[in-house]
């Protein structure tokens, strides 16, 4: 079974443009979650997305977005790049909703890095 | 807020010998993932520990959870070179009904031969 995809693997902007990833996840997985990764702040949660629904959202501005498509893949989109934005941007993906009755592993996809200059 | 503690954040090893890495959290939570992330690379899954009492195993690491106390812990056993990586421990909390993650800062294990 293949696994978490995400494109692109790298990525370069600059301040004040905007950005998406995308995030494939393994086949028959309807949730995708987002996380970001800094080495000041560690790993925070973006969004969760099942069956095209945002479930729920961490403590990001409004400028984060995401959505999912009937296919379960998935994007997110930054924009007005900060310096800040600067990340490794990972997504999981699972079978079952975060906290649903199940044991709701995630696996993660290999990244998106962003650097913003 | 719930605020999630690792400690240590950087524990040093020999091969072969046993140490444990603890996970505080601040508020009630039910449900507590165990992550481990090589340099460079992305997280990948360990433990997901659904209630209070469960232990789990996998080879030379046992986690545990103890929700009463809001506590974690992963123990390793006879560690060897392989088991060098960050080690981060998530804690789900719910926002009418949907639940989130969040982090400890990780524990980066080195273990020397």
């Amino acid at each position: 079974k293949a696994g978490v995809t995400q494109t692109p693997r790298y990525l370069i902007k600059t301040r004040g443009q905007q950005v998406t990833l995308s995030c494939s996840p393994i086949s028959g997985h309807r949730s995708v979650s987002w996380y970001q990764q800094t080495p000041g702040q560690g790993l925070q949660f973006l969004f969760e997305y099942f069956s095209e629904t945002q479930r729920n959202k961490g403590n990001f501005p409004g400028r984060f977005s995401g959505r999912q498509f009937s296919n379960s893949r998935s994007e997110m989109n930054v924009s007005t790049l900060e310096l800040g934005d600067s990340a490794l941007y990972l997504c999981a993906s699972s079978s079952t909703p975060l906290g649903s009755g199940g044991a709701d592993t995630q696996y993660f996809g290999p990244g998106t890095r962003l650097t913003v200059l | 807020e719930l605020k999630v503690e690792q400690n240590p954040l950087f524990l040093s090893m020999q091969e072969g010998k046993n140490y444990t890495i603890y996970c505080n959290y601040s508020t009630t939570s039910d449900r507590l993932y165990w992550y481990r992330q090589d340099p460079g690379k992305s997280l990948e899954s360990l433990f997901v520990l659904l209630s209070n009492g469960a232990v789990k195993q996998e080879g030379r690491l046992m986690a545990s959870l103890d929700t009463k106390a809001r506590l974690s812990t992963l123990h390793i056993t006879a560690a060897v070179h392989d088991l060098s990586a960050t080690y981060f421990c998530a804690v789900l909390s719910y926002n009418t009904n949907a639940g989130k993650s969040t982090f400890g800062d990780g524990t980066t294990l080195t273990v020397k031969p």
